[in-house]
């Protein structure tokens, strides 16, 4: 079955250091990769997203993230946490459906909590 | 946020009653899709649409229908509400496969 794993619920971080959130899948074909932030009460506003090319793809508020085809992972990071980093934090993955459409497959979401 | 509205934005209705949901886009997207948020669950998609007329089940597709008669508007329908169903809804459209899903605000539904 296609899916994609957030192998940790939470993620604590002192402000000023780096952060990574994981994230793993398993789909077949070339993977199509998304990373999304919510915060409270608010829908999932995009991050980024791998399609092809460079592993490592930059997106919004100086976030990043690195494609490992072989460890079929794509974590997030990003270099210095802020406490407006605060939030969670889903990880999705675009599959072919049977009838030849696309679907987007959520994993379970991480909660970043950045500490003063 | 995308042109993308939802309403009711909350509503509270009993158990066995008829509940529809309205998605609404300005963008002219092709996908149109319905995600419900449950804690430890994350999103867990329940039908989508790739067409006016054109829909499909998603994961947990089991007591909810959807339409869309209008590229611009899809509907869910609770066709009988149960507790189970208590949930935050969201919508997401997306031009194609090609491009990220822009999402609604969500629609906090509470079933008594």
């Amino acid at each position: 079955a296609q899916s994609v794993a957030q192998p940790e619920d939470q993620v604590n971080v002192a402000e000023g250091n780096p952060l990574t959130v994981k994230c793993t899948y398993s789909v077949s074909g070339n993977p199509y990769l998304f990373w999304y932030v919510q915060y409270p009460n608010r829908g999932l506003q995009f991050l980024l997203k791998y399609i092809t090319g460079d592993n490592l793809v930059k997106g919004s508020y100086g976030f990043e993230a690195e494609f490992n085809k072989s460890q079929t992972s794509f974590h997030l990071k990003k270099p210095s946490a802020l406490v407006s980093d605060s939030a969670l934090y889903f990880c999705a993955v675009r599959v072919l459906s049977t009838s030849g459409t696309y679907k987007y497959i959520f994993g379970t979401g991480t909660r970043l909590k950045v500490l003063a | 946020d995308a042109g993308i509205t939802q309403s009711p934005r909350h509503k509270v209705t009993e158990t066995g009653t008829p509940v529809t949901l309205r998605c609404h886009q300005t963008e002219n997207h092709r996908y149109m899709y319905w995600y419900r948020q449950d804690p430890g669950h994350g999103l867990r998609l329940i039908h989508y649409s790739y067409g006016v007329k054109d829909t499909d089940k998603g994961e947990v597709s089991d007591g909810y229908s959807v339409s869309r008669s209008k590229t611009e508007d899809f509907l869910l329908t609770l066709e009988s509400a149960t507790s189970s169903q208590t949930s935050v809804y969201f919508c997401a459209i997306s031009e194609s496969g090609e491009f990220e899903a822009f999402f609604g605000q969500g629609t906090r539904l509470t079933v008594v």
